[in-house]
């Protein structure tokens, strides 16, 4: 059984770039959220997708946004990048059963650094 | 928003001793969940807590879901190196995508040996 996967792991980009983040969902998995984890707090929920759409959504500004493949694997994409975007960004997958609601299998992350 | 009150921020114990970590909420949640991070990994579930009053135990850890749906706490005994890391707790709000999650800031377990 193959884990949730990420890429890249480090990336460092300049303030108003445009960045994409990818994400491989665990086997059988159908559900994937995006989460920002900024050093030193716990995560945040960013967006989830199911079905290859967008089915919940956090605080975040339209600039975020993603993608969700036939094969459940996921992107993230961020425009116009400003400072505070600085953060380990997580992929989770899920099963998508009601019973398991929040067991979520998180990847290692993104690590992105804007400057 | 919402947010979750983690406490202690930090801890530092001995080898061998018990750790007790709590975590409250201004919102009634349905589903509370602790997970523990290492360095440069992503958060791995520990416990899932689906009733009010729950006690579920997974080998040395014990986590309780409040009466009031507003709390809970997560008990370590005997603890060893490998616990050291961040432990988060997180909420679940009824009605809430499945994978929508609050988290806690986070509990860091340093334990001397």
């Amino acid at each position: 059984e193959t884990g949730v996967t990420q890429s890249p792991t480090h990336l460092i980009k300049t303030r108003g770039q445009q960045v994409t983040l990818r994400c491989s969902s665990q086997s059988g998995h159908n559900t994937v959220s995006w989460y920002q984890q900024a050093l030193g707090q716990g995560p945040q929920f960013i967006f989830q997708y199911y079905r290859e759409e967008e089915n919940g959504r956090g605080n975040f500004p339209p600039r975020f946004s993603g993608l969700q493949f036939p094969n459940y694997s996921s992107e993230l994409n961020v425009n116009a990048l400003e400072l505070d975007d600085s953060a380990l960004y997580l992929c989770a997958s899920s099963p998508g059963t009601v019973r398991g609601t929040g067991e979520l299998f998180f990847g290692e992350g993104s690590r992105l650094t804007v400057l | 928003g919402q947010q979750l009150n983690q406490s202690p921020q930090s801890m530092f114990i001995q080898e061998g001793e018990d750790v007790s970590m709590n975590c409250t909420s201004s919102s009634i949640f349905n589903t509370w969940l602790w997970y523990k991070q290492d360095p440069g990994e992503g958060p791995v579930l520990l416990i899932a807590l689906y009733k009010a009053g729950e006690l579920t135990s997974n080998g040395r850890l014990t986590a309780q879901f409040g009466i009031t749906r507003k709390d809970s706490f997560l008990n370590i005994s005997a603890s060893i190196p490998s616990d050291v890391g961040i432990y988060f707790c997180a909420g679940h709000l009824y009605g809430g995508s499945q994978g929508n999650l609050i988290f806690g800031k986070g509990t860091k377990l340093s334990v001397k040996p």
